[in-house]
C-alpha cells in the first residue's frame, strides 16, 4: 500500500453514460498525475496538477475527459459519454516536494464500457 | 517509434536464474524509473536514477546516459519476482513517458 487511494477500483458502465474516478494523495503531495494503461501497454500520461493548478494535459484528454483537483488534495477524473475505447486502468500518481520527484501509484481503477 | 524500448517483452526463466531486463531511449531526460506491476494493477517503484548504478535487495539498476541504456538486473530470482516490470523516463517537468513493460515469470 503506497498511501494514494483510488476509487472505484472497477467500474462496468454502458457505451454514452458518464463516470467519475477520486484519486486521494499521500496527505503531504502536492503533485498529481492521471495515467491511463491499455492492455498489454505501459502507462500513458494524461494530466498533470501542482496543487490545484492543473498545469498540463496530454492530447490524448479529449474533450470529453475533465480532470479537477479543486483544494489541490482530492483529485477527480470525468469521463463523459464514454466509449468502448475508454476501456482501460485509469491510474494515479503522486509526488511530494519538486526535487523528490519519485512518484507513487494507487492501485488504479479498471473501467470497462460495454 | 516509441521513445522508450524494452526487451525482451516476455520473459521466463527458472528460479535462482540471474535475470537482465534492458530499456533503451531516445531522447534527454532528466531521470529514469524501474517500476514494477503486479496482476491487479498496483504499480511500485523500484529505482529512480539518473547516473551510475543503485542496489536493492537482490535488484540492481544501472543507467548510461551517454548510450540512452539502463538496465535492471534481478540475482538469484524466485517466483514472487514474477510481475511486470517496466521502465519510464522523465522529460522535462515531472512527466513520465513509459516503456511497453517486461512481463517476467519466474518458475520454481
Amino acid at each position: 500500500d503506497t498511501g494514494v487511494s483510488q476509487d472505484p477500483r472497477h467500474k462496468i458502465t454502458k457505451r454514452g453514460q458518464n463516470v467519475t474516478f477520486r484519486c486521494d494523495p499521500i496527505s503531504e503531495h502536492n503533485r498529481l498525475y492521471w495515467y491511463r494503461q491499455t492492455l498489454g501497454q505501459g502507462p500513458e500520461f494524461l494530466t498533470y496538477f501542482q496543487n490545484e493548478a492543473q498545469l498540463e494535459k496530454s492530447r490524448l484528454l479529449s474533450d470529453r475527459f475533465s480532470a479537477e483537483r479543486p483544494k489541490g488534495s482530492f483529485s477527480t477524473l470525468e469521463i463523459q459519454r464514454t466509449e468502448q475505447g475508454d476501456s482501460a486502468m485509469y491510474l494515479c500518481a503522486t509526488g511530494g516536494l519538486a526535487g523528490m520527484n519519485e512518484q507513487f501509484f494507487g492501485p488504479g481503477t479498471r473501467l470497462t464500457v460495454l | 517509434k516509441n521513445e522508450v524500448e524494452q526487451s525482451p517483452q516476455n520473459l521466463t526463466a527458472q528460479e535462482g536464474e540471474f535475470i537482465t531486463i534492458n530499456c533503451s531511449y531516445s531522447v534527454g531526460i532528466s531521470a529514469l524509473h524501474w517500476l514494477q506491476q503486479h496482476p491487479g494493477g498496483g504499480i511500485v517503484s523500484l529505482f529512480m536514477l539518473s547516473s551510475g548504478k543503485k542496489k536493492h535487495g537482490r535488484l540492481i539498476a544501472t543507467i548510461n546516459i551517454q548510450e540512452k541504456h539502463s538496465s535492471l538486473h534481478i540475482t538469484a530470482s524466485h517466483p514472487r519476482d514474477s510481475a511486470v516490470y517496466i521502465c519510464a523516463v522523465r522529460i522535462g517537468g515531472n512527466k513520465l513517458v513509459f516503456g511497453a513493460g517486461t512481463i517476467l515469470r519466474v518458475k520454481s
